[in-house]
């Protein structure tokens, strides 16, 4: 049980374009869920915080209106990297915890974006 | 705010052996957990074990196991009778005020 999906697993695209990444909960409701960003053999950097129904949380120095979050259900949050620039390019990776999780987040296998 | 740090950026252990990582943080929140998680090649981040701070008991899980000393913020993980597939970098978390906060990583290699 646990299962936390993200797709597309990889995605390049061209420098300006906006690009749509998919975090799923399989088997339980997630009642929030977490964006991270990891750089090449570096620590997980929380992005930001949703939940379900409500606005997403920033973390400070991270751009809502670059890394737009949309939690429409309890199954599923989405991060959509607006007019994408090389430096975006990055390993994302998405968890969730549920009601009954005692706080352990259940991560998806992320998403490697590659901005030309 | 919470801090984790790790300190040990590589560490190895001949398999079979017993290797220690070690993992200190600082937080203001009163009620907290704290997390080892492992992150192999494949990049998929796969909880080891969990502390809940309110427990004075060690948690173990099998092979692994934590020395918890909460007045020194430590928290540390051993893990016993290492086998090939423990090599993976190993994340420290502490998770307060709804928010996980992680240390820069140990990457453990198992020497066959």
């Amino acid at each position: 049980g646990a299962v936390v999906s993200q797709h597309p697993s990889r995605v390049i695209c061209k420098s300006g374009t906006s690009v749509k990444i998919e975090c799923r909960s399989l088997d339980f409701q997630a009642t929030t869920m977490f964006w991270y960003r990891q750089f090449p053999k570096k620590s997980l950097m929380l992005m930001a915080t949703s939940n379900e129904g409500s606005k997403a949380t920033y973390e400070q120095g991270v751009e809502k209106d670059k890394f737009l979050i949309n939690h429409a259900s309890l199954t599923l949050s989405t991060l959509t990297v607006t007019s994408a620039h090389p430096e975006d390019s990055s390993f994302y990776i998405c968890s969730a915890t549920s009601r009954d999780g005692y706080n352990e987040q259940f991560f998806g296998p992320g998403t490697r974006l590659t901005v030309l | 705010a919470q801090t984790v740090t790790q300190s040990q950026p590589e560490m190895s252990v001949q398999e079979a052996e017993t290797v220690t990582l070690s993992c200190t943080y600082d937080t203001s929140e009163s009620d907290y957990y704290l997390f080892w998680y492992k992150q192999p090649p494949s990049r998929q981040m796969i909880l080891v074990i969990r502390q809940e701070a309110y427990k004075q008991q060690n948690a173990t899980e099998n092979r692994f196991s934590v020395n918890f000393q909460k007045a020194a913020k430590s928290f540390s993980l051993k893990i016993s009778d290492s086998q090939l597939g423990d090599a993976a970098m190993y994340f420290c978390g502490s998770f307060g005020n709804e928010k996980l906060t992680f240390g820069t990583g140990t990457r453990l290699t198992i020497i066959p």
